[in-house]
């Protein structure tokens, strides 16, 4: 099993609509989450630390549950320059910290 | 103003060859990475350094070997290059290695090997 799965899409969805991606997470004593987003043969980066009472920003809003390993991604009135792939990532903070990605979910925007 | 910096943006080479890729963070960060991402897009952390020390080497072959000759550059050289070393190597920053400290990636460098 992968340390972190998530649904690799493509998700196609029309502008305005709400979209969720989900990932689960294999290793129960991993601490910190993220959502990072890479643009087409971009870098990814940083679109929001997920916590464990869940957290918005703006459009986005972030899910945790660790009982069951899985964190989950809400975008609200989705925007064509939402259209990326967004990456699940877990910290595994075993003294030497590292990141593990999912293989991250594409989603197209669709006019 | 560049964050992360690298050196090449690309790089076409032929097997067996050696090559270096460099990378530049002028964030004042402590930790520095490099990542490979591979055709399928899995990107998955080959090395990290703290402070000029390795910190994590993630299996792999003893043909990549990371050197970090300040905190501020972290490069990476590759011996007897390989088909299978083809890919895109993003180097990365944190100000520390700790939990929730969010990473600075590079533009990338795209490597393809014939």
């Amino acid at each position: 099993r992968k340390e972190v799965e998530q649904d690799p899409g493509p998700f196609n969805v029309p502008e305005g609509a709400t979209v969720a991606f989900n990932c689960t997470y294999s290793n129960s004593a991993s601490q910190s989450f993220f959502w990072y987003r890479q643009d087409c043969r971009k870098e990814p980066k940083l679109l929001m630390s997920v916590y464990s009472s869940g957290n918005e920003d703006g459009r986005f809003t972030a899910q945790l549950n660790r009982a069951s390993q899985y964190i989950s991604l809400l975008i609200r009135d989705s925007k064509l320059s939402d259209s990326a792939t967004y990456l699940c990532v877990v910290n595994r903070n075993f003294g030497n910290e590292k990141l593990t990605f999912g293989t991250g979910t594409r989603l197209t925007i669709i006019p | 103003d560049t964050a992360v910096s690298q050196t090449p943006k690309y790089l076409v080479t032929q097997m067996g060859n050696d090559k270096s890729i460099k990378c530049e963070q002028n964030l004042g960060h402590d930790t520095m990475y490099w990542y490979k991402q591979d055709s399928k897009k899995f990107l998955k952390i080959m090395f990290s350094y703290n402070n000029k020390e390795l910190i994590i080497n993630e299996t792999v072959p003893n043909r990549f070997s990371p050197k970090s000759p300040d905190k501020a550059h972290l490069n990476l050289h590759i011996n007897s290059l390989e088909l299978g070393d083809s890919a895109v190597y993003f180097c990365a920053s944190s100000q520390e290695i700790a939990k929730q400290e969010t990473q600075y990636f590079g533009p990338g460098t795209r490597l393809l090997v014939l």
